[in-house]
C-alpha cells in the first residue's frame, strides 16, 4: 500500500524559514517524480513544485521559484521542500504527492503550514 | 499559468448525471491528452478519478467518466449518489512541462 507521511508544518513568522518533509512507502520511490501541492484555507489546489526521480531535475512555481527548494534523499525514501521568506500567501495545506505519467496518483494528508506573526 | 477555468458548483438529485468543464488552453488541456480529475472531501486529500482524459484507475466506480473536445475537458457523474457530493479539480499537463489545475467545482446532491 502506498502510503505518503507529511510532517514539518506548523506556526512561522513571516520572513521566517521551514522545512517539510514527506516519509513515502509501499512503492519504489527512488522510480517516481514527487510533487508538492498545496491548497490556502477555503481555495483550490495549486501546484508548487516538482522534482524528478533522481533528482537531476526540479520545477518551481513562479510563485515560490527563489524561496522554496525541493530535494529528494532516495536513501530515505524520504521528499522535502525547504521554505524560506515565508509569506502570509504562503499559509496552505502542503500535500506531498506521488508522480506517475502526467498523473497524482497518490497523495499524502498534507500538512498545514500558517504563517502569520 | 493561469487556473483552468471551471464552474463554481454543479448541482443534481440522487439518479441524475451532472457535468463538470475544464477549460483551458492549447497550451494545456488542447494541446495533450493529459488531462486528470479529482474527487476532494471536506478535510480529505484529494482522489484521482479519472487519467489521461477517460482512463479510470482501478477501484473508481465506472459512474465517473472523461471527455474532452478541444480546450475543454468534461467529467461526467451518472447516477449521482449522495457520497459524490465534494469539490472536483480538474488538472492538465502543460506546454510549461508543469502542471496546472482547474478553479474547482463544488458538487451538491439535493
Amino acid at each position: 500500500e502506498v502510503q505518503l507521511v507529511e510532517s514539518g508544518g506548523g506556526l512561522v513568522q513571516p520572513g521566517g524559514s521551514l522545512r517539510l518533509s514527506c516519509s513515502a512507502s509501499g512503492f519504489t520511490f527512488s522510480s517516481y517524480a514527487m510533487h508538492w501541492v498545496r491548497q490556502a484555507p477555503g481555495k483550490g489546489l495549486e501546484y508548487v513544485s516538482a522534482i524528478s526521480s533522481n533528482g537531476g531535475s526540479t520545477y518551481y512555481a513562479d510563485s515560490v521559484k527563489g524561496r522554496f527548494t525541493i530535494s529528494r534523499d532516495n536513501s530515505k525514501n524520504t521528499l522535502y521542500l525547504q521554505m524560506s521568506s515565508l509569506r502570509a500567501e504562503d499559509t496552505a495545506v502542503y500535500y506531498c504527492v506521488k508522480g506517475g505519467a502526467a498523473i497524482f496518483d497518490y497523495w499524502g494528508q498534507g500538512t498545514l503550514v500558517t504563517v502569520s506573526s | 499559468q493561469s487556473a483552468l477555468t471551471q464552474p463554481a458548483s454543479v448541482s443534481g438529485s440522487p439518479g441524475q448525471s451532472i457535468t463538470i468543464s475544464c477549460t483551458g488552453t492549447s497550451s494545456d488541456v488542447g494541446g495533450y491528452n493529459y488531462v486528470s480529475w479529482y474527487q476532494q472531501h471536506p478535510g480529505k486529500a484529494p482522489k484521482l478519478m479519472i487519467y489521461e482524459v477517460s482512463n479510470r484507475p482501478s477501484g473508481v466506480s465506472n459512474r465517473f467518466s472523461g471527455s474532452k473536445s478541444g480546450n475543454t475537458a468534461s467529467l461526467t457523474i451518472s447516477g449521482l449518489q449522495a457520497e459524490d457530493e465534494a469539490d472536483y479539480y480538474c488538472s492538465s499537463y502543460t506546454s510549461s512541462s508543469s502542471y496546472v489545475f482547474g478553479t474547482g467545482t463544488k458538487v451538491t446532491v439535493l
